[in-house]
């Protein structure tokens, strides 16, 4: 059964930063991996897609990559700013099971 | 842009009453999913239906059923609300997998449901 876990749990940074946020899976036999923010006590937003067959997705500030061998995507946020003070989830579309999605990883930016 | 609307964004019910909690997504897409997302458990699956008239259980179906009358509407109904119900429901919905279609998946704004 898939598992996806996110690390960290939460991250604090100054505004201005570059930073990474990590999401790790189980199972390598994956549809796509999606990249969502979520602001508290609303819906989830998509960020980005990576089909299986792509290694990276851009988009402005936002960078995700993909290597599906090792289980593994990363969220790169270039020159952070507060507004980007956000819970980011990942999830996996799974062959046969649907969407499984990480833990989250609170990111606060500080002014 | 792709819009996915729940009905309600904030409910109070009282244990035992009915609740009907309503999607709606504009960009035909023929899958639609029910979550519920509470801390420390992530957002579990409710129900999915991949067509009209169509759904199948997911994670935590127990005490929920749904309805797809129409390819756009998918209705998550509570027929009696008890408190370990109290939650937030997310509503998504995406195409099917294909050739063409990425699955990207799309949320609507949530529903804030508290049972007393």
């Amino acid at each position: 059964k898939q598992e996806v876990t996110q690390i960290p749990a939460a991250l604090s940074v100054p505004e201005g930063e570059n930073l990474v946020l990590n999401c790790s899976f189980t199972d390598s036999a994956i549809y796509n991996l999606q990249w969502f923010r979520q602001d508290p006590g609303k819906g989830l937003t998509s960020l980005l897609l990576i089909q299986s067959s792509q290694r990276e997705q851009t988009s402005g500030r936002l960078n995700a990559s993909l290597d599906k061998s090792s289980g593994r995507s990363t969220l790169y946020i270039a020159a952070s700013q507060p507004g980007d003070s956000a819970t980011y989830l990942c999830a996996v579309d799974n062959y046969g099971q649907n969407f499984v999605f990480g833990p989250g990883t609170r990111l606060s930016v500080l002014p | 842009d792709v819009k996915v609307t729940q009905s309600s964004r904030y409910l109070v019910k009282r244990t035992g009453e009915k609740v009907f909690l309503e999607c709606v997504q504009d960009m035909d897409h023929e899958n639609m999913f029910w979550y519920r997302q509470d801390p420390g458990l992530g957002l579990r699956l409710i129900y999915f239906s991949y067509d009209v008239k169509m759904k199948e259980k997911g994670d935590i179906p127990e005490g929920y059923s749904v309805s797809r009358e129409k390819k756009e509407r998918f209705s998550l109904i509570l027929e009696s609300a008890s408190t370990n119900q109290t939650s937030m429901y997310l509503c998504a919905s995406n195409h099917a997998r294909g050739l063409v279609a990425t699955g990207e998946l799309f949320f609507g704004e949530g529903s804030r449901l508290t049972v007393l």
